[in-house]
C-alpha cells in the first residue's frame, strides 16, 4: 500500500537553532497535512497542502509541497521551547479514501 | 470546537477479555478512525467508517473489530485481548464522505495496558 516516510525520527536542537523535517512518497499525492502532537497530548492540525509547489507560512513555521507532489517539508525558524513535540505528515493519493500517516519526527529544543 | 472523547483515558485488562474503547464526536462528522500509536511506529490505521454502520478495514484490523451504530460514536473492540495489544488507542473524525480531504480531529487517548 502508500507509504509515507519521514525523516529524522529525532531531532535534538538548541533553542533558537532552526528545524526541519522531511516527508516523502513513492506515488504522487494528492494532497498532504501536518499536524503536531505535543507530549501527552493528541495530534492537532496545523496545515494542508494541494498544489504542486505550493508553500506556506504560519509565523515561524514554513511549508512546503515538492512540485512533483511526492515530498513535503516543515521547517521551524529558530526553535523555542514551545516547538517541542512529534511532528506528522499524512499524505493521501488519489487512488485512496484516507491520508497515511509518517512515523514522525520528535522535536527536542534544549534551552 | 470539534470535541472527540473517548471514553477511558487509561485501561488496564487481562489476556483474553473481551474490551470495549468506545469515542464520540460532537460535530455530526461523517468519517471516524481508530488507530493506535507505538513509540517509533507513529500512528497506524486500524479501522475507519465513513457512514452508520458502514466500516472498512485500515492497515492493522487484525484482532480489531468496530460498531458504529449511531453517527455519533464510534467503538472499538479487541475480541481477546492479548499483551502485544497494549499501546495508546487514538479515535478521530472528519467531515464529509469517501475522499474527504477535512482534516482529521482526535481525542485524547486511550492508554491500554493488557496485563
Amino acid at each position: 500500500g502508500q507509504q509515507v516516510m519521514q525523516i529524522p525520527q529525532y531531532q535534538h536542537v538548541q533553542e533558537g537553532e532552526d528545524f526541519t523535517t522531511y516527508c516523502n512518497s513513492s506515488t504522487t499525492l494528492s494532497n498532504i497535512q501536518w499536524y503536531k502532537q505535543r507530549p501527552g497530548g493528541h495530534p492537532v492540525f496545523l496545515i494542508q497542502l494541494v498544489k504542486s509547489g505550493e508553500v506556506k507560512k504560519q509565523k515561524r513555521l514554513t511549508f512546503q509541497f515538492g512540485e512533483a507532489k511526492k515530498n513535503s517539508s516543515l521547517h521551524i525558524t529558530a526553535t523555542q521551547t514551545t516547538d517541542v513535540g512529534t511532528y506528522f505528515c499524512a499524505g493521501k493519493s488519489g487512488g485512496s479514501y484516507i491520508p497515511t500517516f509518517g512515523r514522525g519526527t520528535s522535536l527536542i529544543v534544549h534551552p | 470546537d470539534v470535541k472527540v472523547t473517548q471514553s477511558s483515558r487509561y485501561l488496564v485488562k487481562r489476556t483474553g477479555e473481551k474490551v470495549f474503547l468506545e469515542c464520540v464526536q460532537d460535530m455530526d462528522h461523517e468519517n471516524m478512525f481508530w488507530y493506535r500509536q507505538d513509540p517509533g511506529l507513529g500512528l497506524r490505521l486500524i479501522y475507519f467508517s465513513y457512514d452508520v454502520k458502514m466500516k472498512e478495514k485500515g492497515d492493522i484490523p487484525e484482532g480489531y473489530s468496530v460498531s458504529r451504530e449511531k453517527k455519533e460514536r464510534f467503538s472499538l473492540i479487541l475480541e481477546s485481548a492479548s499483551t502485544n495489544q497494549t499501546s495508546m488507542y487514538l479515535c478521530a473524525s472528519s467531515m464529509e464522505g469517501i475522499l474527504s480531504n477535512q482534516p482529521q480531529h482526535f481525542g485524547d487517548g486511550t492508554r491500554l495496558s493488557i496485563l
